[in-house]
């Protein structure tokens, strides 16, 4: 079962702009995850949002979560060169399983 | 700091051979995971394990098994290997929390060609 799906499939900004990804997902969750992977790695946890939160912040990343609309957004601002990777969100379901989504592939030309 | 390693970065095989993919993690955490990531489809769970010598299916685990004698080992076998079975394989770990989910720690992954 595939729960969170990402918007836009790729994304391609200039160094310096912002950069926005959405999550869509289609159950009641515990909390909502967005990781990020660098080509042919392995994925690395960026933030958790809880779902009675609405926005949480980390450096430059900024996650929102709107369980109404069962979506989160994940903004980079002052993207860099670094941050070209894939960034997936990741539902929980039942026990410690996570679901993933398909993931944004975000490219920042410098 | 955290770590989680598998066996191999690139692997060939050939069609009917028996694979195993190990996958060790240096963090006590009684979840261990094995994911398959192909193009357009995102991560997919193949099984997991939640304790030593316990393990559950995920969403695709045909043509696949597991085993888990040490919390820190989880090793993922292809019984028979098939050309469909190509692909990168991502091992992760977790503790288990009470109340909300922990997040999950991966393994750099093996690519798997099966010729």
């Amino acid at each position: 079962s595939q729960q969170g799906e990402e918007d836009p499939q790729a994304l391609s900004i200039q160094e310096g702009e912002n950069a926005t990804m959405n999550c869509s997902y289609k159950t009641s969750i515990n909390n909502l995850q967005w990781y990020r992977q660098n080509s042919g790695r392995g994925l690395v946890h960026l933030i958790l949002i809880r779902s009675n939160e609405r926005e949480k912040h980390s450096g430059r990343l900024r996650v929102t979560l709107d369980t109404s609309k069962k979506s989160s957004s994940l903004l980079i601002t002052a993207s860099r060169a670094a941050d070209t990777a894939s960034y997936f969100c990741a539902t929980d379901e039942y026990g410690n399983k996570l679901v993933f989504g398909a993931g944004t592939i975000l490219r920042v030309k410098s | 700091d955290v770590k989680v390693t598998q066996s191999s970065r690139y692997l060939v095989k050939r069609t009917g051979e028996k694979v195993f993919l190990e996958c060790v993690q240096d963090m006590d955490h009684e979840n261990m995971f094995w994911y398959r990531q192909d193009p357009g489809l995102g991560l997919r769970l193949i099984y997991f394990s939640y304790d030593v010598k316990m393990k559950e299916k995920g969403d695709i685990p045909e043509g696949y098994s597991v085993s888990r004698e040490k919390k820190e080992r989880f090793s993922l076998i292809l019984e028979s290997a098939s050309t469909n079975q190509t692909s990168m394989y991502l091992c992760a770990s977790s503790r288990t929390g009470g109340g909300s989910y922990n997040e999950q720690f991966f393994g750099p992954g093996t690519r798997l060609t099966v010729l």
